[in-house]
C-alpha cells in the first residue's frame, strides 16, 4: 500500500491563480481530511469527508472547496489564491473518524 | 471552540535524558491523541488516549480527563525523537453519525535532542 499520497510536493502560485491539491489513499478509508499548518503552529482543519459524496467544513474553510466523488480521492481546490493561503497542506485518511489518522507527506504552497 | 495549550513550546535535551510534555484543554473531550511530526514534516500517530495511561516502548502517556490535561513522557531520549509533538482533541458536539468529526490541535512542543 502506498498509504496517503499528495501531489504536488511544492508549488508557487501568483495572487489570483487557482489550483487543485490532489490527495489519494489506497486503504479504503471512509474518512478523509484536509489540514493546513502555518509556520510554528498546529494543524487547522479545512474540510473533511466521511464518505464519497459527503463533505463538511472544518475550522478554516474560506477560500477552499472540496469534492469527494470516490472513496480514494479527496482534492482540495483553491480559487483566487491569496498570500494568506501560504502554508503546508496535509491530507489524512482514517478508517474510523478522527482516530487513527494516517497523514500524507504534505504540499508546501507559497502564494506571492 | 475548545482551546488546546501545550508546554513547553521548546525543549532542548541531551541524548539519554527524560522529558515530560504537557497538554491542557479547556473543555471535556471525547478523544485525545498525541502525534509526532519528524524534522521532515511527516506526522505519525503516537497514542490515542482519552483517559488513563498507555505505554509504547520508551514513550508513555497519561490523560486525566477530569482535570483536562494529558502528559507525554519520553524516556532515554534519542536523536530520532527530535521533532514537534502535537496534542489533538476531539469534542463531539452532536450525537449523530455525521457529528463533529474533527480534531483540534495544539501548537506543539518542539523537542531537540542533542547527541
Amino acid at each position: 500500500n502506498a498509504g496517503v499520497t499528495q501531489t504536488p510536493k511544492f508549488r508557487i502560485l501568483k495572487i489570483g491563480q487557482s489550483m487543485t491539491l490532489q490527495c489519494t489513499q489506497d486503504m479504503n478509508h471512509n474518512y478523509m481530511y484536509w489540514y493546513r499548518q502555518d509556520p510554528g503552529m498546529g494543524l487547522k482543519l479545512i474540510y473533511y469527508s466521511v464518505g464519497a459524496g459527503i463533505t463538511d467544513k472544518g475550522e478554516v474553510p474560506n477560500g477552499y472547496n472540496v469534492s469527494r466523488s470516490t472513496t480514494e480521492d479527496f482534492p482540495l481546490r483553491l480559487e483566487l489564491a491569496a498570500p494568506s493561503q501560504t502554508s503546508v497542506y496535509f491530507c489524512a485518511s482514517s478508517p474510523r473518524g478522527p482516530l487513527e489518522q494516517y497523514f500524507g507527506p504534505g504540499t508546501r504552497l507559497t502564494v506571492t | 471552540g475548545i482551546q488546546v495549550e501545550q508546554s513547553p513550546p521548546d525543549l532542548i535535551l541531551q541524548e539519554g535524558a527524560n522529558s515530560t510534555l504537557r497538554c491542557n484543554f479547556s473543555d471535556s473531550v471525547n478523544n485525545l491523541q498525541w502525534f509526532h511530526q519528524n524534522p521532515w514534516g511527516q506526522l505519525i500517530n503516537l497514542f490515542y488516549i482519552p483517559s488513563g495511561t498507555k505505554q509504547n516502548g520508551r514513550l508513555s502517556a497519561t490523560t486525566v480527563a477530569t482535570e483536562r490535561y494529558s502528559l507525554l513522557y519520553i524516556s532515554s531520549s534519542q536523536t530520532t525523537d527530535s521533532g514537534v509533538y502535537f496534542c489533538a482533541v476531539e469534542r463531539r458536539l452532536r450525537v449523530s453519525n455525521f457529528g463533529n468529526e474533527k480534531l483540534t490541535f495544539g501548537t506543539g512542543t518542539r523537542l531537540t535532542i542533542i547527541p
